[in-house]
């Protein structure tokens, strides 16, 4: 089965850099999750997409945005990088409306350096 | 404040039954769910409650009450395999989701 698609897998960037991370959820899915992930921590979420239009904030910075496009896809952009935003970014899928299962993709590490 | 209480850490030996429990303080529940992490993978959705009461899904099973603001999770039998961390988490509106700090089973021979 088709599961969520992440790229890259990994990523490294240095201080003040952008990043642009991208999600391509389970084909007929129509809800897109991003979360960030520090070592040792929970996912943090950061904002979320219902039929390609923003459907609630989280705790993203404002260096951050994020859209989804008409193939469904998103895409997580990231400006003025610091050494904090290194970690986990997850994006999860889902079909069954708010709080039903979430499909994880297998995530893009960042590195900061 | 919006808040998921659960243990740090949990140890069991194979074969045995283990109860993980979530206590939460959120503005808004729409519903309690619990999601498995291996070390360097990603979340793995076990299962959903909306409703009071127990959903059972093979060695898995879920228990919620609303009033008490409080679900667990348990495992039986218990592999080798289901060491892992485990993570509660509350849809509080819309599609915001809330993730508990996490439990990290250790599973013994």
């Amino acid at each position: 089965a088709a599961g969520v698609i992440q790229s890259p897998r990994h990523l490294i960037k240095e201080k003040r850099e952008t990043a642009t991370l991208k999600c391509y959820p389970i084909p007929r899915h129509d809800t897109v999750y991003w979360y960030q992930q520090g070592p040792g921590q929970d996912p943090q979420f950061l904002i979320s997409f219902y039929e390609k239009m923003q459907s609630d904030k989280g705790s993203i910075p404002d260096r951050f945005s994020a859209q989804q496009f008409s193939d469904y896809h998103s895409e997580l952009n990231m400006s003025s990088l610091e050494l904090g935003d290194s970690a986990l970014y997850f994006c999860a899928s889902s079909s069954q409306g708010p709080g039903g299962p979430q499909h994880f993709g297998d995530g893009t590490r960042l590195s900061i350096l | 404040g919006q808040s998921l209480e659960q243990p740090s850490e949990v140890t069991a030996v194979e074969g045995a039954i283990v109860q993980i429990n979530c206590t939460y303080q959120t503005s808004g529940f729409y519903g309690l769910s619990w999601y498995q992490q291996h070390d360097g993978g990603a979340p793995t959705f076990l299962s959903y409650n909306a409703l009071d009461g127990l959903e059972e899904t093979g060695r898995f099973s879920s228990f919620l009450s609303r009033s008490d603001s409080y679900g667990y999770l348990l495992l039986q039998e218990l592999q080798m395999k289901d060491s892992a961390s485990y993570f509660c988490a509350v849809n509080t509106g819309g599609f915001k989701t809330i993730f508990g700090a996490g439990t990290r089973l250790f599973v013994k021979a």
